[in-house]
This record gives structure tokens, sequence and C-alpha cells, in this order.
């Protein structure tokens, strides 16, 4: 079965911390990893698509890497403004279903 | 850019009613998603439509149904509300033939609450 688990659930830094946010994945065949970030109370909003394992993609202070079993989301020098829930999800190859984790709730402290 | 728009964004119901929920995808995009989110909880899958015809079902209760017209726009209905109905609903879409297809753009989503 496809599964997304994210780790950790929530996560507190202080501004300037780098640190990471994993999403572990198993798919039967992975056509797409895809990172969203949702603040509360408004729709999830597109930041990276990753589609094979060594694949890497950037945008201002956040790096998305890939293998065949997980992602990271890695955040360097988080800001308060990137407090939000990052949110993993995979679509099947086969079948075209988006499998989403349950997220991580970040919060940056200034 | 036009976004995927939903409508109402907060809809206030009591426990037997129905409710309509209505989304504009990005023009020229031609499948739709919907997703049921509680507090804290992932974005749950209820149905897809393509061009117009359901491409997928997921966890849609037999109260709900949705369909997708001929401007590409969607309607959830709701019927028989019960207090568990009570979430987020998002709408999504994407184009099946442009660039990152595979890329869903949601909506800001509609904040249903059962009393």
């Amino acid at each position: 079965e496809d599964q997304v688990t994210q780790s950790p659930e929530a996560l507190r830094l202080q501004e300037g911390e780098s640190s990471s946010l994993n999403c572990s994945y198993t798919v039967s065949g992975l056509r797409g990893l895809f990172w969203y970030r949702q603040d509360p109370g408004k729709g999830p909003e597109f930041l990276f698509t990753l589609y094979s394992a060594g694949e890497e993609k950037e945008k201002e202070r956040l790096k998305a890497t890939l293998t065949k079993k997980e992602s990271f989301l890695h955040i360097t020098a988080p800001k308060p403004e990137d407090s939000a829930t990052y949110l993993c999800a995979v679509e099947n190859a086969g079948t075209y279903k988006y499998i989403f984790g349950t997220g991580t709730r970040l919060k940056v402290l200034a | 850019a036009a976004g995927v728009i939903q409508s109402p964004r907060h809809l206030i119901k009591e426990k037997r009613e129905t409710a309509t929920l209505k989304c504009y995808p990005i023009p020229r995009h031609d499948t739709v998603y919907w997703y049921q989110q509680g507090p804290g909880q992932d974005p749950q899958f209820l149905i897809s439509f393509y061009e117009k015809m359901q491409s997928d079902k997921g966890s849609i209760p037999d109260r709900f149904s949705a369909q997708q017209f001929s401007d590409y726009h969607s309607e959830l209905n709701m019927s028989s509300l019960e207090l568990g109905d009570s979430a987020l609903y998002f709408c999504a879409s994407s184009s099946a033939g442009g660039r990152d297809n595979e890329k869903l753009f949601f909506g800001s989503g509609t904040q249903l609450s059962v009393l």
C-alpha cells in the first residue's frame, strides 16, 4: 500500500537555525514527489516537484532532495515567515493517485 | 495569474441540511480534485474529474456527490450533513497535457462548519 510519513510532526526553530524535514514514502511506482506549504486556513501552495533519486531543487531558503525512499526539505537560516505546515505528497505512476503525508508544522521564532 | 477559486469561503449548516461547494479551476485546466482536510490532518482525497467525467473516487461518502460542468467548474453537493463533515474542503486543478502537469494547484478552500 502506498504510504507517506512525515517527521517530525512539529518543529520549533530559532530564526537562523537551519534544519531538515523528512518525508519517507512507499509507492509502487513514483511519478513525482511534491512539497507544499500550507498556511492556516489556506490551501496548500506548491513548492517543488522531484522526479528521480538524486534530484535536488532550491527556492530561496528551501532545498528539496530525493532518494529512493525519502525526501528532505532543508531550511537554511529560516525566518519567522517560513512558519507553516509543510506537506509532502507522492503521485503513483500507475494509478495517478496522490498520497499526502500529515505534514510537519514548523514554527520559527524571532 | 488566475488561481483556483472556491466559494463560499465559509459555510455554516445545521445537521441534516445540505450544502453545495463550488470550484472554478485555473483556465485551461481540465482536471479537478476535491479534498477534505480535518484539523491537523492531511488532505483526504474525495473525488476527481477529467474532462467532465469522474476519473477517480476516494473516501467520498454516499451522501456526497459531485460533478464537473461544461465550463469545467465543479460542484460538491453534500446532503444529510453530520457533525463529522465539519472540515476544510479544498478543490485543486491540474492540466493533463500541460507542462508540469502532475502539479496540483489548490484553492483557498471552503470551511464548512456543521452545528
